[in-house]
């Protein structure tokens, strides 16, 4: 079965820094990997969608790569912010009869002012 | 346009007891898909809605049961809880034809002791 492995250990960075977080995945690779931020006792909100054929999606300070090769995705959160404080999960997905998303642990980003 | 709704949002309730859990998609989304969140872990995938059928499931036994109605709106039934299915129960909603991203509602926090 598809495992996801992401940093279960929590992220602490200056504000102003560059955060950068890993997710690992076993098997075959997925039609997307998608990052969603959950802040504590809230749902999870989507933030990027990166396909397989894409090396690198931006969103305003936001950077998601993907290489199938190693089979890993990091996410980037530039010029970071105690708001950008929360936990950070990744889900890939893959499509042919698994229509569905599956997501790690996540990783919990500290910003310190 | 209201997204994902659940409720109740927070209900406590002892071993041997049932529970559902209601939830309201996104307009226009006709998937609904459950998942299970532990303190500290990623959410985990129970089963997925589409078309009033289960489409698919994960590692969940069979007290854990859902429904689809016409409207799109889907219930979460657990029978005989037990002390481990404490957690926040998260209801998801998308579109079935595309990239997998998903809509969180805020969850249902269930207690049971």
């Amino acid at each position: 079965s598809q495992k996801i492995e992401q940093n279960s250990e929590a992220l602490n960075i200056q504000e102003g820094k560059t955060a950068t977080l890993t997710c690992n995945y076993t098997n075959y690779s997925p039609a997307y990997l998608q990052w969603y931020r959950q802040d504590p006792g809230r749902g999870p909100v989507f933030l990027l969608l990166i396909r397989e054929n894409e090396k690198e999606k931006r969103k305003e300070r936001l950077k998601v790569t993907f290489d199938t090769t190693l089979k890993q995705s990091l996410f980037h959160i530039t010029a970071s912010q105690p708001a950008d404080s929360a936990t950070y999960l990744c889900a890939p997905f893959w499509t042919g009869g698994y229509q569905k998303v599956t997501f790690g642990t996540g990783t919990k980003l500290q910003v310190i002012p | 346009d209201a997204g994902v709704t659940q409720s109740p949002t927070h209900l406590i309730k002892t071993r041997g007891q049932q529970v559902t859990l209601r939830c309201s998609p996104k307009s226009g989304h006709d998937t609904v898909s459950w998942y299970q969140q532990a303190l500290g872990q990623g959410p985990q995938f129970i089963f997925q809605y589409y078309e009033e059928e289960e489409r698919q499931r994960g590692n969940f036994p069979d007290r854990f049961s859902g429904h689809q109605f016409p409207n799109y709106s889907s219930e979460l039934n657990v029978n005989a809880l037990l002390l481990g299915d404490s957690a926040l129960y998260l209801c998801a909603s998308s579109h079935d034809i595309g990239t997998g991203e998903l809509f969180f509602g805020e969850g249902s926090r269930l207690t049971v002791l």
